[in-house]
């Protein structure tokens, strides 16, 4: 079965600095997606970057961006010149060829101002 | 807005009695699901419906739990005889137009068991 393991519970970085958030998952599969999703206090989930296993170039979003390595089975999430507004929990998770999400633990991300 | 409507956004309960929740997708999505989130945790897989046909459920979903879409738009999920760890938030999300995997989830429904 796959899993997705976030071994950071919580992460602080100062506002306008750069932050990277751990993701690692275990899989047999070859085709799957990964996303990060973030899920701001009392909000709904939103997702943030996805990435698909079959493209080797990192996804980016604006000041968001991914390190995927298929091999290591790694998918870090890097945020850059971090923002008030970034401060939230954000969870990594894995799509399976069924379209069903496996969700990691999530990391509390805290914007120091 | 990701086109998700839930309802109720937070229902306090006491132990013993049922509970509804309802999700309204604003746009047609031939597939929907649910989860559940706990505290300090991760959103947990209980279902999901094509159309109006349930095709998967959680061994997280007990019998107390029942699900169902009618007419393949809203869905309801119905907590019976509620328990204390039952207390959690329940997540409805649909596909978004884009490439297949991504979710849009409503703002959840929490429920509270004393």
């Amino acid at each position: 079965a796959q899993t997705v393991t976030q071994s950071q519970p919580e992460m602080s970085v100062q506002e306008a600095e750069t932050v990277t958030l751990s993701c690692t998952y275990d899989t047999s599969e070859s085709d799957y997606y990964l996303f990060w999703y973030k899920q701001p206090p009392s909000r709904q989930m939103i997702l943030v970057i996805r990435q698909e296993a079959y493209k080797q170039q990192n996804a980016t979003e604006n000041r968001f961006s991914v390190n995927f390595q298929k091999a290591a089975k790694s998918f870090s999430l890097k945020i850059s010149d971090s923002q008030l507004g970034d401060a939230a929990m954000y969870f990594c998770a894995y799509r399976d060829s069924n379209y069903q999400l496996i969700w990691g633990a999530g990391t509390k991300l805290i914007i120091k101002p | 807005d990701t086109g998700v409507s839930q309802n109720p956004r937070h229902k306090i309960t006491k132990r013993g009695q049922n509970v509804t929740f309802r999700c309204d997708p604003i746009s047609e999505h031939n597939r929907l699901y649910w989860y559940r989130q706990t505290l300090g945790q991760g959103p947990e897989f209980l279902t999901y419906f094509q159309n109006e046909a349930q095709l998967e459920k959680s061994r997280l979903l007990s019998d107390r739990f029942s699900a169902e879409r009618p007419k393949g738009s809203f869905s309801t999920l119905e907590i019976q005889r509620t328990e204390q760890g039952d207390s959690a938030m329940y997540l409805c999300g649909t596909p978004g137009q884009g490439p297949p995997g991504e979710l849009f989830f409503g703002e959840g429904s929490r429920l509270t068991v004393l």
